[in-house]
Parts: C-alpha cells; structure tokens; sequence
C-alpha cells in the first residue's frame, strides 16, 4: 500500500538556525498536507499544496511540492522556541477516501 | 465555537474489558476518521466514514468497531481491548473526504488509553 517516509525523525536546533524536514511517498499525490502536533497537542492543520512544483509561504515557513508530485519539504527560517513540536506531512490514497500520514519530524529548539 | 470533542480524555482499562470513546463534531462535517498514534509511526487510521451509515477500515482496524448513526457523532468501539492497544488515540473530521482540495482535518484532544 502507499507508504509517507519522513525525514529526519528528530532535529535538535539551536534557536535562529533554519530546520528543514522533508517528505517522501510511494506514489503519486494528488495533494500533501502538512500538520504541527504541539507537544502534549493535537494535531493542527497548516497547510494544503496541489500544483505540481508550487511554493507556498506562511511567514518563517515554506512548503515546497515536488514536481512530480511525491516528494515535499517544510523549511522554517530562524527557528523560535514556538516552533517546537512534530511536523507530519500527509497525502490521500489513490481513492481519495484516506489520508496517509508520514511518521513526522520532532523539532526541537534550544533557546 | 467549531470543535472536535472526545471522551474520556484519559483511560486506564484491563484487558477484555469492553469500552467506548466517544467523537462528536458540531460542523456538519461529512468525513470523520478515527487515528492511533503510537512513537515513531505517526498517526495510523483506524477505520473512517463518509457519511451518516457509511463507515470503513482503514490500515489498522483489528480489534476496533466503530458506528456512524448521526451525522455529528463517530464513536469508537473496542469490544475486547488487549495491551497493545494501549496508545494515544484522536478523532477528526472534515467537511469532506481527502479527495480533492479544502479537506483539512480538525483533530480532538486525544484520549491517552492504557490496557493492562
């Protein structure tokens, strides 16, 4: 079945560096999503990307979707200690009826 | 306030003996999925709906029951629970199913579950 690879499965960072976790599927994406978990959270939605090759921004945050639609990356830029948490990415099955979850990112900031 | 509720929150059990987790969203949503996090392997769905009286296993569905009899409601049943069901458990819904665009799933608070 489809499988999300996620890496690294930790990254300790000093605050103000740049943290990047990248995403890999099986197979094609029709879309990605990707989610923060704060520690002792739920998982919160951040962002949905579609077109092949699109990049998209939300402040020290930058998703990227690869051009042939299976791979993506997060990039946040001067990490904050609010940045602390897991990063999941996630893509539907080919039948559109379930959402696969890549085994996340733990992003720790030392301030 | 649109949210995604879940109870109990925390749950200590012993093993065989039945329990429920209830799931209720007020959004209207049609798509509710019920996921298992356990360290390392992110989160894993355990059975989903599309709609009211329509329900379906997902990757990890041995051991779980669920029921969709009204649209806002999705509990989740295990009917024998065993240890290695012991896991951190959440809810979450949608408008509608991970088809297309503008599917983002609104997540519970989770119920940490320990069977012994």
């Amino acid at each position: 079945g489809q499988q999300v690879m996620q890496i690294p499965q930790y990254q300790h960072v000093q605050e103000g560096e740049d943290f990047t976790t990248y995403c890999n599927s099986s197979t094609t994406l029709s879309n990605i999503q990707w989610y923060k978990q704060r520690p002792g959270g739920h998982p919160v939605f951040l962002i949905q990307l579609v077109k092949s090759g699109e990049v998209k921004k939300q402040k020290r945050l930058t998703f990227q979707f690869g051009e042939a639609k299976k791979n993506s990356s997060l990039h946040i830029t001067a990490t904050q200690t609010t940045d602390v948490g897991t990063y999941f990415c996630a893509g539907p099955n080919n039948a559109g009826n379930m959402l696969t979850f890549g085994g996340g990112t733990r992003l720790m900031v030392k301030p | 306030e649109a949210q995604v509720t879940q109870n109990p929150r925390y749950l200590i059990t012993v093993t065989g003996k039945k329990l429920t987790v209830t799931c209720s969203q007020n959004m209207n949503h049609e798509y509710m999925s019920w996921y298992r996090q356990d360290p390392g392997l992110g989160l894993r769905q355990i059975y989903y709906s599309m709609n009211v009286e329509v329900t379906d296993k997902g990757d990890v569905p041995e051991g779980y029951k669920v029921s969709r009899k009204e649209k806002r409601n999705f509990p989740l049943i295990l009917e024998s629970p065993s240890p290695n069901q012991t896991s951190l458990y959440f809810c979450a819904s949608s408008i509608r199913s991970p088809s297309g665009v503008n599917y983002e799933q609104y997540f519970g608070p989770g119920t940490r579950l320990t069977v012994t």
